[in-house]
């Protein structure tokens, strides 16, 4: 079955540690996104990309990197400079730009610093 | 800029009870409309959508929403609500030709009593 895998589905960080959440898909999309939720504030776009090896900054990308080498995969680091992690993460992908498109969501990380 | 307004934060209901919950968008355009649901822990599951067309849209599980330009909502209903329907809901807004395509909102938690 085609869908998003996202791993590890629950995740723990020291202070001062890089984290690398994963993301996978075998849509065949090219757009992929990463978001963050936490309670009351829905989701915020960390960073997307449409086409491989580009990716762009969404609404709150500090502390945070990506890379798109592979159209199926798009990774995501918590690095130490960001100050509060501690989050639901969820990855997503399109069809691309098609105006009718519908975003596919994996099932979350959720990352605790400890 | 797009944003998406949910004036509800929580939600009670009882069991066959009738459901509406309110989604206010801002657009420069003719907006792309959705709901997700999300179960506790879970991705997002889309619901329904609206692109264009008749204004009242069927979705997954007995879920309809109505477009209504004048007032800039897109509010979810079900005649009859069912204890598995407790989760969080989230309207979202895209537009053609943006790769951010969804802005969401920040979720409104449904509770079921039985």
């Amino acid at each position: 079955d085609g869908g998003i895998t996202q791993s590890p589905k629950y995740l723990f960080r020291k202070e001062g540690q890089n984290v690398t959440l994963s993301c996978e898909q075998n849509l065949n999309h090219d757009a992929m996104y990463w978001y963050r939720q936490d309670p009351g504030q829905g989701l915020r776009l960390i960073y997307y990309s449409q086409i491989v090896n580009d990716f762009q900054k969404g609404d709150i990308a500090e502390g945070y990197s990506v890379s798109r080498e592979k159209k199926e995969s798009f990774p995501l680091t918590v690095t130490s400079a960001q100050k509060n992690p501690t989050a639901f993460y969820l990855c997503a992908s399109t069809q691309g730009l098609h105006l009718n498109t519908e975003a596919f969501f994996g099932q979350g990380t959720r990352l605790t610093v400890v | 800029a797009q944003s998406v307004t949910q004036p509800d934060i929580h939600i009670t209901v009882s069991e066959g009870a009738s459901l509406e919950l309110r989604c206010n968008y801002s657009y420069g355009a003719t907006p792309y409309l959705f709901w997700y649901v999300q179960s506790p822990g879970q991705g997002l599951q889309l619901l329904l959508k609206y692109f264009s067309g008749d204004t009242l849209v069927q979705g997954i599980k007995g879920f309809e929403a109505e477009f209504k330009r004048s007032q800039s909502s897109f509010n979810l209903r079900k005649p009859s609500v069912h204890w598995s329907d407790a989760a969080e809901y989230f309207c979202a807004v895209g537009g053609a030709g943006s790769a951010r395509q969804l802005t969401f909102g920040s979720g409104t938690q449904l509770t079921v009593l039985p």
